[in-house]
């Protein structure tokens, strides 16, 4: 069975930093583009980045491009996202989630929170 | 950007009865790669519907979509007390992935 699970979510003042992890089991962690998704009541579902298998290309969403870095760890079933210069609007529930490039979201993590608050 | 828009934005209905969600795309969705989510309280979002009429695994058969290009549809045939949720639709063909606002199918 395939799980996701997140951790590494928290308080930060804005400006500060917060690294994401994501580890993935039940299936071939290195053969699958990965991306991260967040939730906020106010915009609702809001995709964030993805990478494919072997690290050659990945992408971000104009809110986050240059200050958020995606990564991964085949070797440790591992998916990261480096957050700096958090801002406000930063806060919410960060999914990582298997798939995208031609590919639907097919499984999710629980998600982790962030919360950037002065 | 393409810009999904989901109505109605509440659905007020019995179980046993028929729901019709909608979602329009501001643009041609790419190779229809058009999918839908259940989202219940609490939880991550769960794939339903991909290439906007394919069941996802383990999906049952009285959830089916149709649509192209711009305007698709997800309709639950007779809904079970466990469909009450919020359900997203989800352009994966163009960057950045989009999803919709969602739709509130509640119990009436």
């Amino acid at each position: 069975e395939v799980h996701l699970v997140e951790s590494g979510g928290g308080l930060r003042q804005p400006g500060g930093s917060l690294r994401l992890s994501c580890v993935g089991s039940g299936f071939i962690f290195g053969d699958y583009t990965m991306s991260w998704v967040r939730q906020t009541p106010e915009k609702g579902l809001e995709w964030v980045s993805a990478l494919t298998w072997n690290s050659v290309d990945v992408d971000y969403a104009d809110s986050v491009r240059g200050r958020f870095t995606i990564s991964r760890d085949n070797a440790k079933n591992s998916l990261y996202l480096q957050m700096n210069s958090l801002r406000v609007e930063d806060s919410a529930l960060y999914y990582c989630a298997r798939g995208t490039w031609g590919s639907p979201f097919d499984y999710w993590g629980p998600g982790t929170l962030v919360t950037v608050s002065p | 950007e393409i810009v999904l828009t989901q109505s109605p934005g509440t659905l007020s209905l019995s179980p046993g009865e028929r729901a019709t969600l909608a979602c329009r795309a501001s643009q041609s969705v790419s190779s229809n790669y058009l999918a839908w989510y259940q989202q219940k309280p609490g939880q991550a979002p769960r794939l339903l519907m991909y290439g906007a009429s394919s069941r996802a695994t383990g999906i049952p058969d009285r959830f089916s979509g149709s649509g192209s290009g711009t305007d698709f549809t997800l309709t639950i045939s007779r809904l079970e007390p466990e469909d009450f949720a919020v359900y997203y639709c989800q352009q994966y063909g163009s960057a950045p992935r989009t999803f919709g606002q969602g739709t509130k199918v509640e119990i009436k």
